[in-house]
């Protein structure tokens, strides 16, 4: 599995957008990235997930360069409940995983301030 | 909108004793796992089940675990002899083939 790189924490406003960029130099050609959000004491929560350029659904972005090493979660106006750990997976299975099991890093880390 | 419901929220257990965690997936699923995060650490994976058997387990999930899907809604998670450092926040998911993965909420384990 390609390993990947975020950085640990990030500090935002209420109404900024938030970029968190991930690292992945060694994906594969079949890997996929996807992204999930945990709150605490809750279990991670599917975000997005893509393969090349971009992806937009109602809640967030996903930029991929054509080169695929690495990958941009873009968050539009962020409010303090997008608080959260954010994680970065890739994997060959389509959501995020090797054979259907993901492999969580350690995340980034989102504050969100008023 | 269908959930995965675990049962229950909190467990507290002496060292040595078994506990079954439960978990009901969404209907519809064919594929489902645990997961487990020690306190301030990463979500680690334990075990995937397809088909009644296992499909896939990490070095974690060692002979102290067990699965089964002892029904048509039920998924449980057995440690037959728990240790102080099985203490964390235990995660069941589930999918359609090469779906995401739907987490429940957790049950938090806590061995003393």
């Amino acid at each position: 599995l390609a390993k990947t790189t975020q950085p640990i924490s990030m500090d935002s406003y209420e109404g900024q957008e938030v970029n968190i960029t991930c690292s992945h130099n060694n994906i594969a050609t079949n890997d996929y990235i996807t992204w999930y959000q945990q709150f605490p004491s809750q279990g991670p929560r599917f975000i997005i997930q893509g393969y090349k350029t971009k992806v937009t659904n109602e809640v967030a972005s996903l930029f991929i360069p054509a080169d695929r090493k690495s990958s941009t979660l873009s968050l539009p106006r962020v409010s303090l409940s997008d608080t959260a750990v954010y994680y970065c997976l890739v994997g060959d299975m389509g959501y995020g995983g090797s054979q259907g099991n993901l492999i969580f890093g350690k995340g980034t880390k989102l504050s969100v301030k008023p | 909108e269908p959930e995965v419901t675990q049962t229950p929220s909190h467990q507290v257990t002496q060292m040595g004793q078994e506990v079954i965690l439960r978990c009901v997936p969404i209907s519809n699923h064919l594929y489902f796992y645990w997961y487990r995060q020690i306190l301030g650490q990463k979500v680690e994976f334990l075990v995937s089940f397809y088909n009644n058997e296992i499909s896939e387990k990490s070095e974690i999930f060692d002979d102290q675990f067990s699965v089964e899907r002892p029904d048509g809604s039920n998924f449980t998670l057995k440690i037959r002899s728990t240790k102080l450092e099985d203490s964390a926040m235990y995660f069941c998911a589930s999918s359609v083939p090469l779906g995401e993965q739907f987490f429940g909420p957790g049950t938090r384990l806590t061995v003393l």
